[in-house]
């Protein structure tokens, strides 16, 4: 059974940094691409990030660009977002997925920026 | 980037009744489209994926159609566990997008 089981998430004041992992199960985490998307409370979903399966490949969304940082560890079958600067607009709960159109998701972290 | 209009945004409907949500893309996307349904408090749920294909596990009172820039999330005799919101989701090009979703309510 596949699993996704995100962490790292909490409260953080604005202008801060957090790292968010997410620990991957019962598939070959090397051979797929990983992505972020997050939900802000009561609205919609968006795609943060990418990673390719072999991490050389990287894609961010524009309004976070710069900010973000995705990698994994193919060894520890694990995904990574660092994140910096937050902003409390950045609050929302953060998903990691399996795949470009995932069938896979994890249950989500929540992240709060404010002071 | 592509833009995903979902209509409508809001539904509602009794147990029973046979649904339809659309999905239109701002250009072309061929097939590159899924399907998502949400429950408060809950990760997206896949449904379908490449426009029309049923996810495993998934029943089959769910069906996608559509390529190109039109598309449909159709949901055939809804039950209580049906309500929900969906969302459309492109996966042709970057940046990934999602559909602003609908929330579908019972009558």
């Amino acid at each position: 059974e596949v699993q996704l089981l995100e962490s790292g998430g909490g409260l953080v004041q604005p202008g801060g940094s957090l790292r968010l992992s997410c620990a991957a199960s019962g598939f070959t985490f090397s051979n797929y691409a990983m992505i972020w998307v997050r939900q802000a409370p009561g609205q919609g979903l968006e795609w943060i990030s990418t990673i390719s399966a072999s991490g050389g490949s990287t894609y961010y969304a524009d309004s976070l660009k710069g900010r973000l940082t995705i990698s994994r560890d193919n060894s520890k079958n694990t995904l990574y977002l660092q994140m910096s600067g937050l902003r409390a607009e950045d609050t929302a709960v953060y998903y990691c997925a399996k795949d470009l159109s995932p069938q896979a998701w994890g249950q989500g972290t929540l992240v709060t920026v404010s002071s | 980037d592509i833009q995903l209009t979902q209509s409508p945004p809001f539904l509602s409907a009794s147990v029973g009744d046979r649904v339809t949500i659309t999905c239109r893309a701002s250009q072309a996307i061929t097939s590159f489209l899924a399907w998502y349904q949400q429950k408060p408090g809950k990760a997206p749920k896949s449904l379908i994926y490449g426009a029309s294909s049923l996810q495993s596990g998934v029943p089959s009172k769910f069906s996608g159609s559509g390529s190109g820039t039109d598309f449909t999330l159709t949901i055939s005799g809804l039950q209580p566990e049906d309500f929900a919101t969906y969302y459309c989701q492109q996966y042709n090009s970057y940046p990934l997008t999602f559909g602003g979703g609908t929330k579908v309510e019972i009558k």
